[in-house]
């Protein structure tokens, strides 16, 4: 099984400001098939990133996703007050299997 | 526009069965090459994935669930249903269901199951 780590753990910032939050795997990510959701309470997960650097629809361009291998980042390059939330990455593994990594929340400083 | 929608018992017992089921429209279970997959997650902590039914129908699990889960689907009625059996305090989850192939591109607005003893 694939475990992902992220990091870190809390991302404390504010409005404006440029976060950058990282998804490491235990082995290398078959065809870089990782995902970023963006999840706030209440709610569903949503797809931002898919393929570790394709924007899903609808999404705003200021979230980017990139890395290969085992060391993937979701960049969003301008904070707006709705991008507090909870983010997850999600890799699909050569057997199928699906495991997301622990979170990253990212709060007001 | 596909359209994910769970339903089912919000209160199961201890050692008990729980039952979901995830209600599709604006596409089939049985076109194109998705699987609709059920995913959880508990208060707190982070999401994990359950298992899947493909659109042949055939099923996948996740190894540290597989023995007490089952994923079905009634093609008639463009539903696929979550089977979890003894169930425990640890199960007690919002559980969604959700399309996708690699990733998970629709959701439903999830459910949630508290777990009593």
């Amino acid at each position: 099984e694939v475990v992902l780590t992220q990091s870190p753990g809390t991302l404390s910032l504010s409005p404006g400001e440029r976060a950058t939050l990282s998804c490491r795997a235990s082995q290398s990510v078959r065809n870089n098939y990782l995902a970023w959701y963006q999840q706030k309470p209440g709610q569903a997960p949503r797809l931002l990133i898919y393929g570790a650097s394709n924007r899903a629809t609808g999404i705003p361009d200021r979230f980017s996703g990139s890395g290969s291998g085992t060391d993937f980042t979701l960049t969003i390059s301008r904070l707006e007050p709705e991008d507090f939330a909870v983010y997850y990455c999600q890799q699909f593994g050569y057997s199928a299997e699906i495991t997301f990594g622990p979170g990253t929340k990212v709060d007001f400083k | 526009q596909v359209q994910l929608q769970e339903s089912g018992p919000g209160l199961v017992k201890s050692s008990q069965t729980l039952s979901l089921t995830c209600t599709v429209s604006g596409d089939s279970l049985t076109r194109g090459n998705y699987y609709w997959s059920w995913i959880r997650k508990p208060a707190g902590k982070g999401l994990e994935w359950i298992g899947r039914i493909f659109t042949v129908g055939t099923t996948g699990y996740n190894p540290s669930l597989e023995s007490r889960v089952t994923i079905s689907r009634d093609t008639s009625k463009n539903q696929f249903s979550l089977k979890l059996t003894s169930v425990t305090a640890a199960d007690a989850a919002v559980y969604y269901c959700a399309r996708g192939r690699w990733e998970f591109e629709n959701w439903g607005q999830g459910i949630l199951v508290t777990v009593s003893s």
